[in-house]
């Protein structure tokens, strides 16, 4: 079964409104989650480093006052894309990693579709 | 902006036949590598890894190989299903760079019946 899970699967909002995603480790503690965005036929595109405790790292380009994340505990961490528009319409992916009985490994979310309208 | 869709590369097989898929890294630093299938829609799944001190990894099907001279990853699958049909991503990590990834371009795997 999943062991990180994304929530919402897919979601479509309005214009200039803001939107959570939810990254959930499901039976281990993650503490470094990442994200990443990925648009139709491209490859997967780190956003950010989500450290629990701390604030995020984002890669170069992404706003981080757009791109907001909050990774308060253990086992979950939040990417709220502020004040969407139509070109933040994508696939978003979250990965999270800790250690776990096989050990260090790295697990990845079932993806979160956003549609901005 | 706006984007400009791109197209994957395609390989294009016959149903058991094997498959080899290529993949160059960028950092010559990295010393962990993984293979991810994709299929549309959903989360990067594993596939297979391999760390820099080999350069020949087996799975079942799968064989990884790496040659860092040249920076190159491939991925052997043999005897191809049409369920292996999907987009498949060689991702490197650098040392010290805990579990972040840095993914490839991907290749779409179209396999024929």
């Amino acid at each position: 079964g999943a062991v990180v899970s994304q929530h919402p699967s897919w979601v479509i909002c309005k214009s200039g409104t803001s939107v959570k995603i939810e990254c959930r480790s499901l039976d281990f503690q993650a503490t470094t989650m990442f994200w990443y965005r990925q648009f139709p036929k491209q490859s997967l595109m780190l956003m950010a480093t989500s450290n629990e405790g701390s604030k995020a790292t984002y890669e170069q380009g992404v706003e981080k006052d757009k791109f907001l994340i909050n990774h308060a505990s253990l086992t979950l961490s939040t990417l709220t894309v502020t004040s969407a528009h139509p070109e933040d319409s994508s696939f978003y992916i979250c990965s999270a990693s800790g250690r776990r009985l096989s050990g260090n490994t790295i697990y990845f979310g079932e993806g979160s579709w956003l549609t901005v309208v | 902006g706006e984007s400009v869709g791109l197209h994957l590369p395609t390989l294009s097989v016959q149903e058991g036949d094997n498959s080899i898929i290529n993949c160059a890294y960028s950092n010559s630093a990295s010393d962990y590598f993984i293979w991810y299938k994709q299929e549309s829609g959903k989360g990067p799944q594993f596939i297979i890894d391999i760390r820099s001190n080999m350069d020949k990894r087996q799975g079942q099907r799968v064989t990884v190989l790496l040659n860092k001279t040249v920076k190159h990853l491939s991925l052997q699958i043999a005897a191809t299903q049409p369920g292996d049909s999907a987009v498949y991503f060689c991702a490197e990590n650098t040392a010290g760079a805990t579990n972040k990834l840095i993914f490839g371009t991907g290749t779409l795997l179209a396999v024929q019946p």
